[in-house]
């Protein structure tokens, strides 16, 4: 299967802290993207980077893409209660790049 | 502009009746998916759309059809609803970039349906 997988399944820290999330992936790809859900709500782009960026930001966003692994992390700096909401990554595949196969995402709480 | 839209917003059913849930967007894009959620897991996409009049099967199509008769329109068909069919269900819509490659999904809100 192509799909990615999100790393930790669930993360609680306080407001100020730094969250960091993990995705791993097992086919090539030409870009993985990252997307927050609030709950009972639907998905929200947050970032997009191309299997030829390694880095990128937006804001507190920070994504970082390593081909060789396979893998990409997201940093959120400074979190706030309003980032409490679960976070998935989605890659599409070299060969078909139509579909999208999204991870079981994190479940990010930040405390105030 | 009001983006990716979702009808219904709920609906109870019972084993073996059917339903249509309607998606609309208005952003003028080639792409339309419909996935499902369910708890504590990531969507899964069921049936996509490259084009008007175009379908294709995604990763959990079966007991599902769909129809892509208008750009701005994709449906989603129950033919006889099963309780394992109780799920989420997300509409999204997607350009293609300049370099050919599907860019930024658009979701809409989500369509609850339980079946009993």
């Amino acid at each position: 299967s192509q799909q990615g997988e999100e790393d930790p399944q669930a993360l609680s820290i306080q407001e100020g802290e730094n969250a960091t999330m993990n995705c791993s992936y097992k086919t090539s790809i030409n870009n993985l993207q990252w997307y927050r859900q609030n709950s009972g709500r639907g998905l929200v782009h947050l970032i997009l980077i191309r299997s030829n960026e390694r880095e990128k930001h937006s804001g507190r966003l920070r994504v970082t893409l390593d081909t060789s692994k396979k893998s990409s992390s997201l940093l959120i700096t400074a979190s706030r209660a309003a980032d409490t909401a679960s976070y998935f990554c989605a890659t599409d595949a070299v060969y078909n790049f139509n579909k999208f196969y999204f991870g079981s995402g994190t479940k990010l709480n930040v405390k105030p | 502009n009001a983006g990716v839209t979702q009808t219904p917003k709920f609906r109870v059913l019972k084993t073996g009746q059917s339903m249509t849930l309607l998606c609309a967007q208005d952003m003028n894009h080639e792409y339309m998916y419909w996935y499902r959620q369910d708890p504590g897991m990531g969507l899964r996409l069921i049936h996509y759309s490259v084009g008007e009049g175009t379908t294709a099967k995604g990763e959990v199509p079966d007991g599902y059809n769909v129809s892509r008769l208008k750009k701005q329109n994709f449906l989603l068909g129950l033919e006889s609803a099963a309780p394992s069919q109780t799920s989420v269900y997300f509409c999204a819509s997607s350009y293609l970039d300049s370099g050919r490659s599907t860019d930024t999904q658009y979701f809409g809100p989500g369509t609850r349906l339980t079946v009993l």
